[in-house]
């Protein structure tokens, strides 16, 4: 299993700003991704972020808009850049843990309100 | 392209009933099947999984969910819930295609345990 926290848990932000979201790992994990979770909806997976590479963003998702960082294998950050209301969402981190059980384990979230 | 159906957005039951969250899959291709539950304010828990063999498959408090191929549906199920299973409930795949190891995720189902 892997124990997973983020930082910030909540955040109010302004319009026009950017919010980094930090996550860390109690393991050593080759693959993190970082989903979305809007009001009253599923999650969405915003992009895959590998140790050593670039981050593979999903359709509808941009590196410039969600700059994401993997310096090594226990953590990783999220960047929400020049934020509108639309970016209000819960954000979550999630790493798949090794071997052929394919589990993913999430984070506890991070509460994005954008004023 | 791999896609998942909760039909159900909102499930309400009273304790000590039987309930079952239902969810159907599209993939072209073999998949694996998850639930994960996620609790009032907190992240998301993996509750149960198909990789393969037994259809049946069991969680440590008292769900299951059948893998059915021939229906591409994995219902979860409880004989008798009680108040503290009061959470949404996700169902996703994995499928192994081109798009790589990506979790779909549905809606979600809102199961509200009443006494």
């Amino acid at each position: 299993s892997a124990v997973i926290s983020q930082k910030p848990s909540r955040d109010i932000c302004q319009r026009g700003t950017s919010l980094t979201i930090q996550c860390q790992v109690d393991s050593q994990v080759t693959m993190m991704f970082w989903y979305r979770q809007q009001p009253g909806q599923s999650l969405t997976l915003i992009a895959t972020a590998n140790q050593g590479s670039e981050a593979t963003y999903e359709s509808g998702f941009v590196i410039d808009k969600f700059p994401i960082s993997r310096p090594n294998l226990t953590f990783s950050t999220l960047t929400v850049s020049n934020m509108s209301p639309e970016d209000s969402s819960i954000y979550l981190c999630s790493v798949e843990v090794g071997g052929m059980d394919y589990e993913q384990y999430f984070g506890p979230g991070t509460r994005l309100t954008v004023t | 392209a791999q896609s998942v159906t909760q039909l159900d957005s909102q499930v309400p039951v009273f304790e000590e009933a039987p309930v079952e969250l239902r969810c159907n899959y599209s993939s072209s291709v073999s998949v694996y099947l998850f639930w994960y539950v996620q609790y009032p304010n907190q992240g998301l828990q993996l509750l149960l999984k198909y990789l393969s063999g037994s259809t049946l498959v069991e969680s440590i408090n008292g769900f299951e969910a059948e893998f059915n191929k021939s229906q591409t549906s994995f219902h979860l199920r409880k004989p008798s819930v009680h108040i503290s299973d009061t959470a949404e409930y996700f169902c996703a795949v994995r499928s192994f295609t081109g798009g790589g190891n990506k979790l779909t995720f549905g809606t979600g189902t809102q199961l509200k345990v009443e006494l």
